[in-house]
């Protein structure tokens, strides 16, 4: 099976600018997770979905946000950019067939970097 | 909301002896610890996982041991190998939390050949 596919691997923006990256889940899974990795926050919780609908959501800005198509592939957006957006952001794809607590698998993640 | 201490932040071991790290944890709802291994450019890869119900569960070199009384979980990595060296944590979630997992802040973990 083909693990997580993140595109795009790497990413350059300016402040003020928006970005959209995509997640591509493991055949079968249909819950998407979006972490941020930083080296002074580490690992934190952006939001998940599964089929298509918002179900938990982590304590960020509204200036990020995401959606999931039908086919469970999930993007997420961030609109005006800033400096403090730099990071690797990763998406986790499971199947999510025993409630809330499922192996979660993560792709390799994009590294945005806002100049 | 839980909250994920891991210690220690970095550890050093001479290669063939052993590896612990801990986490504890703060919701006692939580009920789902996997553990992942990320190396230099790359995403977290999960080595192993146990769930509440559950006291210890080891594949090969990697265990991983729960008590949920002191809400404490540990990984153990035994006969290091250069390979083993990267940064690892832990993290915890509950029922409810629906693919929200909370992570410890790593451990970097060097072995010296």
């Amino acid at each position: 099976k083909a693990g997580v596919t993140q595109t795009p691997r790497y990413l350059i923006k300016t402040r003020g600018q928006q970005v959209t990256l995509s997640c591509s889940p493991i055949s079968g899974h249909r819950s998407v997770s979006w972490y941020q990795q930083t080296p002074g926050q580490g690992l934190q919780f952006l939001f998940e979905y599964f089929s298509e609908t918002q179900r938990n959501k982590g304590n960020f800005p509204g200036r990020f946000s995401g959606r999931q198509f039908s086919n469970s592939r999930s993007e997420m957006n961030v609109s005006t950019l800033e400096l403090g957006d730099s990071a690797l952001y990763l998406c986790a794809t499971g199947t999510s067939e025993s409630i809330g607590t499922d192996t979660q698998y993560f792709g390799p993640g994009t590294r945005l970097t806002v100049l | 909301g839980e909250n994920v201490e891991q210690h220690p932040s970095t550890l050093s071991v001479q290669e063939g002896d052993s590896a612990v790290i801990k986490c504890t944890y703060s919701d006692s709802a939580s009920n789902y610890f996997p553990w992942y291994k990320q190396e230099l450019g790359k995403g977290p890869q999960l080595i192993i996982d146990i769930r509440s119900n559950v006291g210890e569960k080891k594949d090969q070199r990697i265990a991983v041991t729960l008590n949920k009384t002191a809400k404490h979980f540990s990984l153990h990595i035994t006969e290091t190998q250069p390979e083993d060296s990267a940064v690892y944590f832990c993290a915890a979630t509950s029922t409810d939390s629906w693919g929200k997992l909370q992570f410890g802040a790593g451990t970097q973990v060097v072995v010296t050949p």
